[in-house]
C-alpha cells in the first residue's frame, strides 16, 4: 500500500523567492513519485515524475525534485517564484508494479506575493 | 491532438437520481482512470481500466457506483441514487499501454463538477 503526506495545506511565497513544497511518501514496495499541478477549473497536468535513475530530477516551469530514499522524501522546489506559478501542487505515489493507479497526497496551495 | 475530454463539465442533481459521467480518452490509450476529487477525501482513485475490462475496482465507494468502457474508447461512471457526499469533481485520465516504459503519464480531462443537491 501507498500513501503520501504534504506538509502545509497553504504556502505563500514573495515573488522571485524559493519555493519549497514538502512531500513524504510511504510504500510497501520501490515506488514511482510525481508532482502535479492543477490551476483553476482545470485538469491535472503533470510537473515531474521520479521513476527510475537519477535522483535529482527536473520538471517544467522550471521545477525540479529530489527522491530521497533515506528521508522517504520528493520535496519540489523552484529558485524564483513567477506569479504565474500560483497554483495547487499535489504530490502522487504509485506501485512500481501492478496497475499504475496513482494515491495523491492532499495538495498544497500555493500563493505569490507580488 | 485532442486530449482527454469529459462531460458534462458541470451537473446539478437532486439527490435520489442517477447520473452518468463521460470519458473520451486520447486515442490509443488503453489504460484508463477515474479519480474523485472533494474537499473531505482529496484526490482519490476509484477505478482502473485495460482496454475494456476492470482489474481495479476497489476505489469505488458503494455499490452505487459503477462504470463501463466500451470499444476500448469511452467510459462512463454512472452513479445511482446519488447522495449529498457524492458531490465532488470526478477526474478521468488516461495512460498509454501499461508498461511500455516505466510509467506511462497520465492525462487528466478538465473533470466533471457534480454538486448533489
Amino acid at each position: 500500500a501507498q500513501s503520501v503526506t504534504q506538509l502545509g495545506s497553504h504556502v505563500s511565497v514573495s515573488e522571485g523567492a524559493l519555493v519549497l513544497l514538502r512531500c513524504n511518501y510511504s510504500s510497501s514496495v520501490p515506488p514511482y513519485l510525481f508532482w502535479y499541478v492543477q490551476y483553476p477549473n482545470q485538469g491535472l497536468q503533470l510537473l515531474l515524475k521520479y521513476t527510475t535513475g537519477a535522483t535529482l530530477v527536473k520538471g517544467i516551469n522550471g521545477f525540479e525534485a529530489e527522491f530521497k530514499k533515506s528521508e522517504t522524501s520528493f520535496h519540489l522546489t523552484k529558485p524564483s517564484a513567477h506569479m504565474s506559478d500560483a497554483a495547487e501542487y499535489f504530490c502522487a505515489v504509485s506501485a512500481s508494479f501492478g496497475n499504475e493507479k496513482l494515491t495523491f497526497g492532499t495538495g498544497t496551495r500555493l500563493t505569490i506575493i507580488p | 491532438g485532442a486530449g482527454v475530454s469529459q462531460s458534462p463539465s458541470n451537473k446539478v442533481t437532486e439527490k435520489g437520481k442517477d447520473v452518468e459521467l463521460r470519458c473520451d480518452p486520447i486515442s490509443g490509450h488503453t489504460a484508463l482512470y477515474w479519480y474523485r476529487q472533494s474537499l473531505g477525501q482529496g484526490l482519490e482513485f476509484l477505478i482502473y481500466f485495460q482496454g475494456n475490462s476492470a482489474p481495479d475496482k476497489s476505489g469505488l465507494p458503494s455499490d452505487r457506483f459503477s462504470a463501463e468502457r466500451t470499444g476500448g474508447s469511452v467510459s462512463t461512471l454512472t452513479i445511482q441514487r446519488t447522495q449529498q457526499e457524492d458531490s465532488a469533481v470526478y477526474l478521468c485520465a488516461s495512460s498509454l499501454p501499461q508498461r511500455r516504459t516505466p510509467h506511462n503519464e497520465q492525462f487528466f480531462g478538465p473533470g466533471t463538477r457534480l454538486t448533489v443537491l
